[in-house]
């Protein structure tokens, strides 16, 4: 039979107010979490990224947020733009296992002008 | 520059049929990974290659894939006697070093639907 894709939590916000999207990671041993953009028919692109001995980091519109205690990574984004709307990915990985990284669920925001 | 890239963008196989997927990395990356990207979720890592050898291989789901990078650069996805449930799209993407602070930079991807 036809499979059917799992539907992604959605996130819709008004163009210029802050968007939250969160993520629960799953090996506490994790020494890095990274989020990704996926915008339709593209792979995912980088966004910012954090070591596990941090617990926030800045870019440019963007901030991560690291809560180890309980597993949780948030991603903040300011004045967010029509441009911004994607499906968000948090993604973790491990000292020593070369760079694979283990993906969470996605994340689909949705930015109305 | 060029980034990462993938060929085909989409391949239509009858199940039972073989394929082949190619990875063209970024020039001087010594990393490769591949990852399966079903509908509605987060890529999952089949394997990933420093210069020409497999450094891990353990997400790769049965011994129907295989995949190679005999020069350090090029890498091809092989899937033999292809399934329905093989249907993703598969993901390559290449970084400068391996290690989790090396940014990978991911191709467009290629949709394999299986019939």
């Amino acid at each position: 039979g036809e499979s059917v894709g799992l539907h992604l939590p959605t996130l819709s916000v008004q163009e210029g107010d802050n968007s939250i999207i969160n993520c629960a990671y799953s090996n506490s041993a994790s020494d890095y979490f990274i989020w990704y953009k996926q915008e339709s028919g593209k792979g995912p692109q980088f966004i910012i990224d954090i070591r596990s001995n941090m617990d926030k980091r800045q870019g440019q519109r963007v901030t991560v947020l690291l809560n180890k205690t309980v597993k949780h990574l948030s991603l903040q984004i300011a004045a967010t733009q029509p441009g911004d709307s994607a499906v968000y990915f948090c993604a973790e990985s491990l000292e020593g296992a070369g760079g694979k990284l283990i993906f969470g669920q996605g994340t689909e925001l949705s930015v109305k002008p | 520059g060029a980034g990462v890239s993938q060929t085909p963008s989409n391949k239509v196989t009858e199940k039972g049929k073989y394929v082949e997927l190619r990875c063209d990395p970024i020039s001087g990356h010594t990393a490769l990974y591949w990852y399966r990207q079903s509908l509605g979720q987060g890529p999952e890592f089949l394997i990933y290659f420093q210069g020409t050898g497999a450094a891990d291989d353990s997400g790769l789901p049965n011994d129907r894939f295989f995949a190679v990078r005999p020069e350090g650069s090029v890498s091809t996805l092989k899937i033999q006697r292809t399934e329905r449930g093989d249907s993703a799209v598969y993901l390559c993407a290449s970084s400068f070093g391996w290690g989790m602070n090396n940014e990978q930079f991911f191709g467009p991807g290629t949709r394999l639907t299986v019939l």
